[in-house]
């Protein structure tokens, strides 16, 4: 079975600290992603990697980094967290080709 | 930009009933189409992925038909159970897209006792 898995199921941290987010999957898998989601906005692209090192933007970056120096850790990096970043977090992997996208169990973060 | 929508929203049937589920899309040239189920707080689960030259796919009591040329998915669950409770995405692969997924946001399907 495909295992993505995030490092926090919940997170709390403060206004202006750097956040970090990994994922890690344990299938080889050449692409990863970050998304977010909010209640009625559903699901948002934020960063995905088609392979080690290698990062696109999505439809909402701003504010957000990555990082892959390795094929199976996906970073998400919050350079100074904001109130309006407070949201779930869902990573996902995938086999380069037209495969089925996996997803990990979610990190909900909290910034206050 | 290229939209997915579900309709209804929000779905309540009672236990044992056969539910349907539908998919819109606002283009025709697609990679695949994949559906996939989230409970409350969870990540999501792959439930079915049809790529664009199949009609239909079938997993257990889940099966899942794409018709490009409309522009529409459905996803059929036979003999619901309440354990069927939960939030089903429907996510479009748009060839002019790339790498990413196009969510849906969603329909809330409740089945009660």
């Amino acid at each position: 079975d495909v295992k993505v898995t995030q490092s926090s199921r919940y997170l709390v941290k403060r206004t202006g600290e750097k956040v970090f987010l990994e994922c890690v999957q344990d299938m080889d898998h050449e692409n990863m992603f970050w998304y977010r989601q909010d209640p009625g906005l559903g699901l948002r692209l934020i960063y995905f990697s088609y392979d080690v090192k290698m990062k696109e933007k999505g439809d909402i970056p701003e504010g957000y980094s990555v990082s892959r120096e390795k094929k199976e850790r996906f970073s998400l990096i919050l350079e100074s967290a904001s109130t309006n970043q407070t949201s779930m977090y869902l990573c996902a992997s995938r086999t380069r080709g037209l495969y089925e996208q996996y997803f990990g169990p979610g990190t909900r973060l909290t910034v206050t | 930009k290229q939209e997915v929508t579900q309709i209804p929203a929000a779905l309540s049937v009672p236990e044992g009933e056969n539910l349907v589920l539908n998919c819109s899309f606002t283009d025709s040239a697609i990679y695949n189409l994949q559906w996939f189920r989230q409970d409350p707080g969870k990540g999501l689960t792959s439930l079915l992925l049809i790529q664009s030259s199949q009609r239909e796919q079938t997993s257990g009591r889940l099966n899942a038909s794409l018709d490009k040329s409309s522009g529409r998915s459905t996803l059929y669950i036979a003999a619901s159970q309440p354990g069927d409770s939960a939030t089903y995405l429907c996510a479009v692969r748009y060839s002019n897209s790339g790498y990413a997924l196009n969510f849906g946001k969603g329909t809330s399907l409740l089945v009660t006792p």
